[in-house]
């Protein structure tokens, strides 16, 4: 089974910008989540979606947004770029039951200028 | 606001050693406690899973334990091995509530 996937593996884009990242998880698992990992705060959890519809939410600003597709594919926005959104943004697949262990993968290393 | 420590940010032990990681945690009931490894450049890898009411688990060289009385969770490795080289991560969770990550420990197993 492949792994998921995750593109662009990394970016460079300047304030203010707005950027789109893209994941594939493994077929077959309905939930997607997206983090944020950066030193200082760890990995931070941003939102999940389950069956195209988002099920949780983490505590960033309305500038980070997610889609989830039919495929279960999902995509991540995020707007008007700022320098502290630099960070490897990883992606995680599971099957969505209650008791699951996430998948993840490689991310995509964001660098804002 | 739920809280994860994770005992230390940096654990060096000499090889064949047992590594034992700690995880604390406050303000939060967890069904559900994991742990992760995670290489430099790449995403975690899941280890284990330990449920609530489990005061224990094993796979190969690693044990979990789970005190829900003191908050805690240890992390062993035993026979440790260069190899064993990574950052480990504690998380938790409740049934469909999103996984809460510590900050990791970086363990450094010494030839």
């Amino acid at each position: 089974k492949a792994g998921v996937t995750q593109t662009p593996r990394y970016l460079i884009k300047t304030r203010g910008q707005q950027v789109t990242l893209s994941c594939s998880p493994i077929s077959g698992h309905r939930s997607v989540s997206w983090y944020q990992q950066t030193p200082g705060q760890g990995l931070q959890f941003l939102f999940e979606y389950f069956s195209e519809t988002q099920r949780n939410k983490g505590n960033f600003p309305g500038r980070f947004s997610g889609r989830q597709f039919s495929n279960s594919r999902s995509e991540m926005n995020v707007s008007t770029l700022e320098l502290g959104d630099s960070a490897l943004y990883l992606c995680a697949s599971s099957t969505g039951t209650s008791v699951y262990e996430q998948f993840f993968g490689p991310g995509t290393r964001l660098t804002v200028l | 606001s739920q809280k994860i420590e994770q005992n230390s940010e940096a654990l060096n032990i000499q090889e064949g050693k047992t590594a034992t990681l700690t995880c604390n945690y406050t303000n939060y009931s967890p069904a559900y406690l994991q742990w992760y490894r995670q290489d430099p450049g790449r995403g975690p890898v899941f280890l284990l899973l330990i449920r609530e009411n489990e005061k224990e688990k094993r796979k190969e060289r690693l044990k979990v334990t789970f005190d829900t009385t003191l908050k805690q969770s240890l992390f062993h490795i035993t026979a440790s091995q260069p190899a064993d080289s990574a950052t480990y991560l504690c998380a938790l969770h409740s049934g469909n509530t999103p996984l809460v990550f510590g900050k990791g420990t970086r363990l450094s197993v010494i030839a």
